[in-house]
């Protein structure tokens, strides 16, 4: 069992940059989540799924964009990277009612 | 709205004193409770979590918080810490309701001194 996978670990972006964060789980678990953590802030939720073809948004979701086609896939999109998305990303997934699983993050610098 | 307060961002301690960590929570419906410990660079894992029945519960590594439901607090100890205790910790909480999301603290930062 891998648990929660993200890929991938470091990225450098320039500014206007797309790319996609990925984020897969094999512990069927319905529930994933994307969140991003900054010095002070602790993280803040940017978008989630209840289950595939379902996602919402969280506290800070401009300028990203999510999609859930399968339980196990969970992809994290940055349209047009800025400098203010700067951040170390995490993936969580869990089941219903209980803790959070995370993957072990993603630092990504956009310059 | 939800909220998870964490009043103290840095907490330093000597090695085998007591530490308790301050959590306080608002919501306008019921949620479950957590305690996330994060060591440098590396992703979240739980330290223990309340979902219902006793409100004192137990985790890992000797930390135990107990849930007031009047004070809405989940405050998180330890007896006596140790040197491999310096690390981020986070208070969670999450909606019982639809939705089910979880919302984190701002952390406070451990640091045992030798």
């Amino acid at each position: 069992n891998a648990g929660v996978t993200q890929t991938p670990k470091f990225q450098v972006l320039k500014t206007g940059q797309s790319m996609t964060l990925q984020c897969a789980q094999d512990m069927n678990h319905e529930y994933m989540s994307w969140y991003r953590q900054d010095p002070g802030m602790g993280l803040r939720l940017i978008h989630y799924s209840v289950g595939a073809g379902i996602t919402d948004q969280g506290e800070v979701p401009n300028g990203y964009n999510v999609s859930r086609s399968t339980t196990e896939d969970f992809p994290l999109r940055l349209l047009s990277a800025a400098p203010s998305q700067t951040s170390v990303y995490f993936c969580a997934t869990a089941r219903w009612g209980t803790e959070a699983f995370f993957g072990q993050g993603t630092r990504l610098t956009v310059v | 709205a939800q909220s998870v307060t964490q009043l103290d961002s840095q907490v330093p301690v000597f090695e085998e004193a007591p530490v308790e960590l301050r959590c306080n929570y608002s919501s306008s419906v019921s949620v479950y409770l957590f305690w996330y410990v994060q060591y440098p660079n590396q992703g979240l894992q739980l330290l223990l979590k309340y979902l219902s029945g006793s409100t004192l519960v137990k985790g890992i590594n000797g930390f135990e918080a107990e849930f007031n439901k009047s004070q809405t607090s989940f405050h998180l100890r330890k007896p006596s810490v140790h040197i491999s205790d310096t690390a981020e910790y986070f208070c969670a909480v999450r909606l019982r309701s639809t939705g089910n999301q979880f919302y984190f603290g701002t952390g406070t930062s451990l640091t045992v001194i030798p």
